[in-house]
């Protein structure tokens, strides 16, 4: 079965710095893998995916994953924090191919300091 | 498009009682699946349903069911309520096979259920 990784519960960053959230699974496939993002008392937003082909994916909100296969990860990352960013965020795989059923991480809540 | 609605939003019951939580998918959409949140054991698959049939299932005891309707809304129902059951419970829907992004589940705002 998947199993999904991700590396600090808690990822605390300055408004205007770098976002580097991790996230790695277990699978040997090439699954197909989604970043999430949870606002407090709120669903989840979906804010990228990566099925196949580029290994570098834009999301929404100046969010990008980079699919690194040799190491079974898709980091995400910001350029620039903003303080509309603090949020959960969770990475997800898929067990199937029609990806209806999804293995989540455990999440990381970032915070963005003033 | 609106998007997956659920309801209720807010649920308190008290144990050995049974709810029953509804999922409106997303106009079109006709797979709807169900996860549960909790702060101790993240979020996990509950089940999901296709075409009015069950297709997937994740690891949860009996209590824990559902079904899906010929218009794809869907409930879910948890019968003798333990004080563990209290969650966020999550809709999602996604499109049917042959359309765009049907790899793509897209959540409803949740049901927050507190067993007392």
């Amino acid at each position: 079965a998947q199993s999904v990784t991700q590396l600090g519960s808690h990822v605390s960053v300055s408004e205007g710095a770098l976002v580097l959230l991790r996230c790695n699974y277990s699978s040997s496939v090439p699954p197909y893998l989604f970043w999430y993002v949870q606002y407090p008392n709120q669903g989840l937003q979906l804010l990228l995916k990566y099925t196949t082909g580029a290994t570098l994916v834009k999301g929404i909100n100046g969010f990008e994953a980079e699919f690194k296969k040799s190491e079974t990860s898709c980091h995400l990352t910001k350029p620039s924090a903003h303080m509309s960013d603090a949020a959960e965020y969770f990475c997800a795989v898929s067990e199937d191919q029609g990806a209806q059923k999804l293995v989540f991480g455990q999440g990381t809540r970032l915070t963005i300091n003033p | 498009k609106a998007g997956v609605t659920q309801t209720p939003r807010y649920l308190i019951k008290t144990r050995g009682q049974q709810v029953t939580l509804s999922c409106s998918p997303i106009s079109g959409h006709r797979s709807v699946s169900w996860y549960q949140q909790t702060p101790g054991q993240g979020l996990q698959f509950l089940f999901e349903y296709f075409s009015e049939t069950q297709r997937n299932k994740g690891n949860f005891p009996g209590r824990f069911s559902g079904r899906q309707f010929s218009n794809s809304r869907s409930e879910m129902n948890v019968s003798t309520l333990e004080l563990g059951d209290s969650a966020l419970y999550l809709c999602a829907s996604s499109a049917k096979p042959g359309l765009p992004n049907t790899d793509t589940q897209y959540f409803g705002p949740g049901t927050r259920l507190t067993v007392l």
